[in-house]
């Protein structure tokens, strides 16, 4: 079957680093995406890798291992405003999305 | 960047009525667009894909029937939601891929609350 697994939730402080992972197991793959949600709102686009690497993009890298089926998201220099969930999700060999339930990520002053 | 627009963003409706949502991609045309349920702290969960000017294909466990889904132009997609109950009361977002793009390029729409009383 098709799965994606992150944490459920995570707690950082404002300014720290944290990494967040994601694991996936997809009939194909063309690719993940990460996405961040904050509450009541839609998921907005945050990086999409399909090539073994880090990406980097202002305070947020992501990461990929096309061979062992994981994923990370670097956030760096934490902000208030970067309390949300983060959603992986990965694209099967249909580009259909599968996701992760998404990590809410809590940073504390 | 593309917009995707939905229309409302939030409706109160009784239980038995009906519900119509539309999803409007504004400045690209969207050759295909998907439908999204989320429930409080919970994941977004894949309702039903589709494709201009064709029949939307649903996951399993959608009833097809009862979420009806229109793809009739290349910038518009309407859900209706036909005698939505209390339990159908959820977050609906929908998004839309870009023709022309790849399959990066997938753009979502700001959501919809719906309150079933």
């Amino acid at each position: 079957g098709q799965n994606i697994d992150q944490p459920t939730e995570m707690t950082a402080t404002e300014g720290a680093i944290v990494q967040i992972n994601c694991t996936y197991q997809t009939s194909g793959f063309n690719g993940l995406f990460w996405y961040q949600q904050h509450a009541g709102e839609a998921p907005t686009f945050l990086s999409y890798n399909v090539l073994d690497g880090l990406e980097e993009k202002g305070r947020f890298s992501s990461f990929l291992s096309r061979s062992k089926g994981y994923s990370y998201l670097l956030l760096k220099e934490l902000q208030m405003k970067d309390s949300a969930s983060y959603l992986c999700a990965a694209t099967d060999s249909n580009y259909q999305l599968i996701w992760g339930a998404g990590t809410k990520l809590i940073i504390k002053p | 960047g593309a917009v995707v627009s939905q229309h409302p963003s939030w409706v109160i409706c009784k239980s038995g009525t009906s519900v119509k949502i539309e999803c409007r991609s504004l400045d690209f045309q969207a050759t295909t667009m998907f439908w999204y349920r989320q429930f409080p702290k919970q994941s977004l969960m894949l309702m039903a894909t589709s494709n201009e000017g064709s029949k939307a294909t649903y996951e399993q466990g959608v009833e097809k029937d009862k979420f009806l889904i229109n793809h009739a132009s290349l910038t518009l997609s309407t859900l209706t939601v036909t005698s939505a109950h209390p339990e159908d009361s959820s977050f609906y977002i929908c998004s839309a891929r870009d023709g022309g793009g790849g399959p990066e390029e997938q753009y979502f729409g700001p959501g919809t609350r719906l309150t079933v009383t």
